[in-house]
């Protein structure tokens, strides 16, 4: 069973739009993280949101535990924003499940 | 910034061949782990380990072995390499206190044939 649900499966924006992924979970976490993904590149940790809302630059991340969801929202979209962004939740302290990703495409 | 350091960055292999994924970290992390990409899927766990010479078996262990000699090595071991095991692995490792954040190699792309 896929414990970590991502949606949409893919995006494509045109540059300046703004961007929100879906990530819900199938069992409680107290952990989320997410991640941005270049095609063939590395995993980079993007913002580390147990609960509550975080924002690092244009990036914004609200989780809310009890409803076991996570949403990541990116705004005024850059071509170079291009790529899958994963999400990850933790309910054990040192297992990370991975969500399939969603797959962002900027246009310009 | 962590830095994560996996060798080779590609390989291919024959199916029963033994293939050996080497992963290198700094900063002294204490947790290290394995994953595995399939095309179009999220990762999957492999095996981690927190400490040095004790490694403990993730979401889908069979047909891996991993070791963990020291607190910077972190080595991910197919015995007999099959078909079904052709994917992106990647390593990773983690910081503690209050961010826990997880840090990535850029992978190994394995091809068995």
């Amino acid at each position: 069973e896929q414990q970590v649900q991502q949606s949409p499966a893919s995006l494509v924006l045109q540059e300046a739009e703004n961007a929100e992924l879906q990530c819900s979970f199938s069992i409680f976490t107290n952990q989320v993280q997410w991640f941005y993904q270049r095609p063939g590149g590395r995993l980079v940790s993007l913002l580390y949101n147990p609960s509550g809302t975080k924002q690092s630059g244009r990036l914004t991340s609200t989780t809310v535990i009890k409803e076991r969801r996570s949403s990541l929202h990116i705004s005024s979209s850059q071509i170079t924003d291009s790529g899958t962004y994963l999400c990850a939740m933790e309910p054990n302290y040192n297992v990370l499940y991975f969500g399939s990703g969603t797959k962002l495409t900027v246009e310009p | 910034e962590a830095a994560v350091t996996q060798s080779p960055r590609s390989k291919v292999a024959v199916t029963g061949g033994k293939v050996t994924l080497s992963c290198h970290q700094t900063n002294n992390h204490d947790y290290m782990y394995w994953y595995r990409q399939d095309t179009g899927h999220g990762l999957r766990l492999i095996h981690y380990s927190y400490v040095a010479d004790s490694t403990e078996k993730g979401d889908i262990p069979d047909g891996y072995k991993a070791s963990r000699p020291s607190q910077e090595n972190f080595s991910l071991i197919l015995e007999l390499a099959s078909l079904s095991q052709t994917a992106v692995y990647f390593c990773a490792s983690r910081t503690g206190g209050d961010s826990e954040r997880l840090f990535f190699g850029h992978g190994t792309k394995l091809s068995v044939l």
